[in-house]
């Protein structure tokens, strides 16, 4: 079956400038997970869902990180105001309940000029 | 802030030797999980030990949990270029959050050379 999907795979912006990244889970996976990863190191946390509810949003950065799923699947990250800092690989994961595998997507490298 | 720190950094390797990664925490956590990651995709769940003290082997791989769930490591036999990757160690259920919650390892670069 198909796996987790992000898009786009690729994106470049101008600093100061808002995104939208997108993350398809596996379907019925009913938790999601978004992490940043920085080249060469280990992914940070972000933020992760159960449902349509942000359960644990501890990891966004500041108020320029919001990220929604809307209807329990979809998930959009929304970084506003870009900085050159926030370039980095995003991940998503689905896993179908919070004591499971985690399945990762390949990941939107992010890069702010 | 938690952290798992990883070691080596970078290990570059010839083919057929044994190599150890060492995952180091001060935080317990409920459990351990290790994951390989390639150029352009999302890590890999390999493994994820509960027990203090266990031992878990995948063909030639050998991952043990510290007897205080603090520590871990990753043992390979006869190392083959297959092998070359990203090792990320995870950490779930620690101080800082619910066992929803995974704090990865700083990472180990692992390239075996044929």
């Amino acid at each position: 079956g198909a796996g987790v999907s992000q898009t786009p795979s690729n994106k470049v912006t101008e600093k100061g400038k808002y995104v939208e990244l997108r993350c398809d889970p596996i379907s019925g996976h009913t938790a999601l997970y978004w992490y940043r990863q920085s080249l060469g190191q280990g992914p940070e946390f972000l933020i992760y869902f159960q449902g349509t509810g942000a359960a644990d949003d501890s990891g966004l950065p500041n108020d320029r990180f919001f990220a929604v799923r809307p209807e329990g699947s979809v998930s959009t990250l929304k970084i506003q105001r870009t900085e050159r800092g926030d370039s980095a690989v995003y991940l998503c994961a689905s896993s179908p309940g919070g004591l499971h595998e985690q399945y990762f997507g390949p990941g939107t490298r992010l890069t702010v000029t | 802030t938690q952290l798992l720190e990883q070691s080596p950094q970078f290990l570059s390797i010839q083919e057929g030797e044994n190599l150890t990664v060492y995952c180091n925490s001060s935080s317990v956590f409920s459990s351990l999980q290790w994951y390989r990651q390639e150029p352009g995709e999302g890590p890999v769940l390999l493994v994820t030990v509960v027990t203090g003290g266990e031992v878990k082997k995948l063909k030639r791989l050998t991952f043990q949990f510290g007897d205080a769930r603090k520590d871990s490591s990753l043992h390979i036999t006869a190392a083959q270029p297959g092998d070359t990757g990203l090792y990320l160690c995870a950490g779930r259920g620690g101080v800082s959050g619910g066992y929803q919650k995974v704090t990865f390892g700083t990472g180990t670069k692992l390239q075996v050379i044929p």
